[in-house]
């Protein structure tokens, strides 16, 4: 079965501080994806980046950063110097046959 | 190039009534996609449409349906709305599909429907 588990549910940070939204994830396939979204007030979910299951290189683009391990399983997401505008709902998820979300980790930046 | 379109974006029914809910994938896009999002189970995966072929399908009652068209354009229809069906409809589409070797693929979703029911 497959399964991710978000465990913080919401996360309050000052701008400008680091925070990290962790993400564990379970299967029993081989090959699969893993992805990470962000869901503003609007609604729309937007894309951040997708991994496959044989490429643990981290990874960062601009602010963020991505550390994938296999060996525990987990797909952590680091905002660094965060911002206002990073407030928003933030879903680890993961892709076979078809995409289960986790719970999602409410993440709200103060001025 | 335009997004996801969902229509309608907000609507009102009472139980026991039907809804029908439209999604306009990106163009190109032959996969289209439906979850619902609710504040207590999350984001839940409904079913999977490909070329016009319902592909995949989640956890869900015979209530809920869909169909694509040919154009890709897809339609979700649930049954006998319950109070327990009030969500967000999310539709996402993307090139290919899900799934095995396409799961690859990444999901560009639409602002979705938000359904009330009375």
């Amino acid at each position: 079965a497959q399964k991710v588990t978000q465990a913080q549910t919401e996360i309050s940070v000052v701008e400008k501080e680091d925070v990290t939204l962790d993400c564990v994830y379970e299967t029993r396939d081989t090959t699969y994806y893993l992805f990470w979204y962000k869901q503003p007030p609007s609604g729309e979910l937007v894309f951040l980046i997708r991994r496959n299951s044989f490429d643990e290189q981290n990874e960062i683009s601009g602010r963020y950063s991505w550390n994938f391990q296999k060996s525990t399983s987990s797909f952590n997401f680091t905002i660094t110097a965060s911002q206002v505008v990073d407030s928003a709902v933030y879903f680890c998820a993961l892709s076979r046959n078809d995409m289960r979300f986790g719970a999602g980790t409410r993440l709200t930046v103060k001025p | 190039k335009a997004g996801v379109t969902q229509t309608p974006r907000y609507l009102i029914k009472t139980r026991g009534q039907q809804v029908t809910l439209s999604c306009s994938p990106i163009s190109g896009h032959r996969s289209v996609s439906w979850y619902q999002q609710t504040p207590g189970q999350g984001l839940q995966f409904l079913f999977e449409y490909f070329s016009e072929t319902q592909r995949n399908k989640g956890n869900f009652p015979g209530r809920f349906s869909g169909r694509q068209f040919s154009n890709s354009r897809s339609e979700m229809n649930v049954s006998t709305l319950e109070l327990g069906d009030s969500a967000l409809y999310l539709c996402a589409s993307s090139p290919t599909g899900q799934g095995g070797s396409l799961g690859a693929n990444v999901l560009t979703f639409g602002a979705g429907s938000r359904l009330t029911v009375l």
